[in-house]
């Protein structure tokens, strides 16, 4: 199956500074990767996703750069807001339909 | 529109006592998934249904944990007698569309303790 790891576990910025999340998953046959925000007391919710026929997708102040044969994908969130303070998930899906989600990133954005 | 519905959001029991979860999940998504997010973790897939059928339980501990989805809309997940072990949040998700590929939309979870 996939396996998927996530760095770092947790990520200090401060407010305006920017902030790189990365994962590396282990199946060559993933080819959807979607990032997930979980805020506290709340479910994950879809913030943007790439698929492999692309190497970079942006959406307005965050953008996921894929690299295929080095199998790892990143997350960038550029001039962070206080309300980008929440814990960040990568997945994939390896061959099959299940989403394998990395460990998580727990972003403190400090004013 | 309304997201995905679970309850109760919190409950405590004593060990070996038996527990349920309800989801509802968003009107017209026939796939829903039943996850289990340890604390600092990922949320790892316990089943997947589509429609009323469970497609994917390998992840599911079959000893102690049951679900069904009756009429391919709403949920119930079980776990009978539950273990200390088991205290974690339990996320309902829902897609519109079979795969990995389509976007999951959670529910806000269930967090149980076992004392």
């Amino acid at each position: 199956g996939e396996n998927v790891e996530q760095h770092p576990s947790t990520l200090s910025v401060q407010e305006g500074d920017s902030a790189v999340i990365k994962c590396t998953y282990s199946d060559s046959a993933s080819n959807y990767f979607p990032w997930y925000k979980q805020e506290l007391g709340k479910g994950p919710q879809l913030i943007i996703d790439i698929r492999s026929n692309v190497g970079e997708k942006k959406d307005q102040r965050i953008a996921v750069t894929l690299n295929k044969t080095a199998k790892h994908f990143s997350l960038h969130i550029t001039e962070t807001q206080p309300e980008d303070s929440a814990v960040y998930f990568c997945a994939a899906p390896g061959g099959g339909n299940k989403l394998t989600f990395g460990g998580g990133t727990r972003v403190l954005v400090k004013p | 529109e309304a997201g995905v519905v679970q309850s109760p959001r919190y409950k405590i029991i004593e060990k070996k006592q038996p527990v349920a979860f309800w989801c509802n999940p968003i009107s017209g998504h026939n796939t829903l998934y039943w996850y289990l997010q340890n604390l600092g973790q990922g949320p790892e897939l316990l089943i997947r249904y589509e429609n009323e059928e469970a497609v994917d339980d390998s992840q599911l501990p079959k000893d102690r944990f049951s679900a069904e989805r009756l009429k391919g809309v709403d949920s119930t997940l079980k776990i009978q007698p539950a273990e200390l072990g088991d205290s974690a949040v339990y996320l309902c998700a829902s897609s519109f569309g079979r795969g990995a590929y389509n976007e999951q939309f959670f529910g806000p979870g269930t967090r149980l303790t076992v004392l």
